[in-house]
């Protein structure tokens, strides 16, 4: 597609309960990266996929927290029994793998935990 | 470390002034440099960015900005504020030849008052 598609693009769940949340990145794109964005602060970095490099997980907060991405293209992050400090919105990027041409974003997945 | 900060967490101007949004970053070696908008509800959209060559960077909706390697600083400039450009906006930094990573302030939000 002509840009980062992310889904859904509102979540509501229970505590305890877990998410999924998929981004298709842009086509041809070879490097994914989600980061998490809670409310007043700036972007933390979750985890980075590039080609078919073991992914860099050093920003994931917890083992609750894992990501994949299918065939180098859509990647799925999950929350298993999440918590009411997950809830933010929830943003995936890809680029071309270098780091001179910066980031499309998605629109991200605003995430609430009740 | 890469590490970026972005002074006034908040920044209001009267519609027509001038708009000056302040980044300065530390690093080992002069990165990489980039400039994000947040609209409301929106993903993050590429402003500007600063890789080599010319210093004085132009970007998209008549936004500038001007790396200065003597006072680590990438400050983001507007002779007149719109209306439209209320949003937070978001100074990042990767490292050349690095991981491509961007790391991220934590943001200034614009307020134009008419």
């Amino acid at each position: 597609g002509a840009g980062v598609s992310q889904s859904p693009s509102n979540k509501v769940t229970e505590k305890g309960k877990d998410v999924e949340l998929r981004c298709d990145p842009i086509s041809g794109h070879t490097a994914l990266y989600w980061y998490r964005q809670s409310l007043g602060q700036g972007l933390e970095f979750l985890i980075y996929f590039q080609g078919n490099s073991a992914p860099d997980k050093s920003g994931l907060p917890s083992d609750r927290f894992s990501a994949e991405r299918t065939g180098g293209s859509v990647s799925t992050l999950t929350i298993q029994r999440t918590q009411q400090e997950d809830s933010a919105v929830y943003l995936c990027a890809s680029s071309f793998g270098s780091d001179l041409y910066g980031y499309t974003f998605g629109s991200g997945t605003r995430l609430t935990v009740v | 470390a890469q590490s970026v900060t972005q002074l006034g967490s908040h920044v209001s101007v009267s519609e027509g002034a001038l708009v000056l949004l302040r980044c300065n970053y530390s690093s080992s070696v002069p990165p990489y440099l980039f400039w994000y908008v947040q609209y409301p509800n929106q993903g993050l959209q590429l402003l500007l960015k600063y890789t080599t060559g010319a210093t004085l960077v132009k970007g998209i909706n008549g936004f500038e900005a001007e790396f200065k390697k003597s006072e680590t600083s990438f400050h983001l400039t507007k002779p007149s504020a719109h209306m439209s450009d209320a949003a937070e906006y978001f100074c990042a930094v990767s490292e050349r030849g690095g991981a491509n990573n961007l790391f991220f302030g934590t943001g200034t939000r614009l307020t134009v008052i008419p």
